[in-house]
Order: structure tokens, then sequence, then C-alpha cells
């Protein structure tokens, strides 16, 4: 199974902030990688598929690049909303596993 | 809408079974690619199962043999039927939508509709 994981496993930013977070694969999963934002008692949310690619109504403060093992989720200027826990997930093969999450809290 | 919604959640001793389900309204759950991912009390997301529109099931190694997923096409619901209950079975169990899109020239999947979920608990 691919292995993923996330850096840091949490942060604090302001709001206006720009915030990255990093995935990293165990191996090559070329571009099939989705980002997701979970708020606590809620199911996720897409956010990006294909590694860079904005899901459907999702504000273009998002954004995410990489490709190969090593991937990144951008909020170029973080609003109250984007408070949360951010998780990466491969798309490449089955079990299609996830990272262990970011959560992002407030400075 | 498009929508899912997870029901037969519930409290279950150790070794007990358990059917959850998934009634899906908006599309067709045969034509997609739907799944369960659960979440454990505090824990992160982990993937458990997947059906694929042809009906190819794959399991994580957690739940092999003892979790079955299927679907009644005439009720546009997915299911899992979960035998053989552990206490590291308890969580919150999401169904969900994988979509395809085309990029850059390959299909890439998905999850972008999920359930509210439905919590397992296995305790005596």
């Amino acid at each position: 199974d691919i292995q993923m994981t996330q850096s840091p496993s949490s942060l604090s930013a302001s709001v206006g902030d720009r915030v990255t977070i990093t995935c990293r694969a165990s191996q090559s999963i070329s571009s099939y990688l989705n980002w997701y934002q979970q708020k606590p008692g809620k199911a996720p949310k897409l956010l990006i598929y294909a590694a860079s690619s904005l899901q459907s109504g999702v504000p273009s403060r998002f954004s995410g690049s990489g490709s190969g093992t090593d991937f990144t989720l951008t909020i170029s200027s973080l609003q109250p909303e984007d408070f949360a826990t951010y998780y990466c997930q491969q798309s490449y093969s089955t079990p299609g596993t996830f990272g262990p999450g970011t959560k992002v809290d407030i400075k | 809408e498009v929508q899912l919604v997870e029901t037969g959640g519930g409290l279950i001793q150790p070794g007990g079974s358990l059917r959850l389900s998934c009634a899906a309204s908006g599309f067709t759950v045969s034509s997609n690619y739907m799944s369960w991912v659960r979440q454990a009390p505090g824990k992160g997301l982990e993937w458990v199962s997947v059906i694929y529109s042809g009906g190819s099931t794959y399991y994580a190694d957690s739940v092999k043999g003892r979790f079955t997923i299927s679907r009644d096409n005439s009720k546009n619901t997915l299911y899992l039927q979960m035998n053989s209950l552990r206490a590291e079975d308890t969580a919150v169990y999401y169904c969900a939508r994988a979509s395809q899109w085309l990029v850059r020239g390959y299909y890439y999947y998905g999850m972008d509709v999920w359930g509210q979920g439905t919590t397992v608990t296995v305790s005596s």
C-alpha cells in the first residue's frame, strides 16, 4: 500500500496569512492526489483533485501543486471559515490512502 | 439535489454484525465508484472499501474478510455489511461518491459527495 505523510501535523495562523501544507507519498503517484477539508462534526469536503484542479465552488484562494511524491496545498489568504483539518489522499491505487491530516487553528 | 444519507449505525457488542445503508438521490449509485470511509474518535480518515461501477470490490486489510460492500440498484442504495466487529471498528462511517474528471488527457477520481456519517460503537 502507498503511505501518505503530511507536515506539519498542526499549525497556528492568523486571518490573512498564507498557509502551506505539504503531503508526501511513499512512491510516485503522478498527479493522483486529492485534498479535503474537514470541520469538526462534519463530513470531508473535496477541495482539489488531480493535484492542482480546483473543485467546483471552492474559493480560488485554495491551490494545489506537485507531482510524483511531493505535493503542496496553499491557502493564499486564510479566512475565518478555513480553520479546519486538511487531508491529502492518493487516488493512484487501491486502497486510496489518506494522510494523517493537518489541523489549522487560530493563532 | 445530489445527496447521500447513511443509516444503520449504533451500539453493538464485539463479535456482532451490523449493516450500514447509504441512500443516494440525484444520481445513480451503479454508475459511479462508491466508497466507505471511516473516522475513529479523534483520529484521521481511513479508507475502508470501494465498489466500482462494473461491480468490482476492494477492501482495506483491516476489514478484509469481515466487511462486504454491495449495492441495490433498484433502491439506489449502497451497503456495508460488517461482521465480527471489534472495538477498533468504532468510528463514524461515511459513504462517498467518487466522481471522475478528464485532466490533461488522464482520468482522475475524487470523492465529491459525502453523506453525513453514521456512528458505529463496538463495546460490551
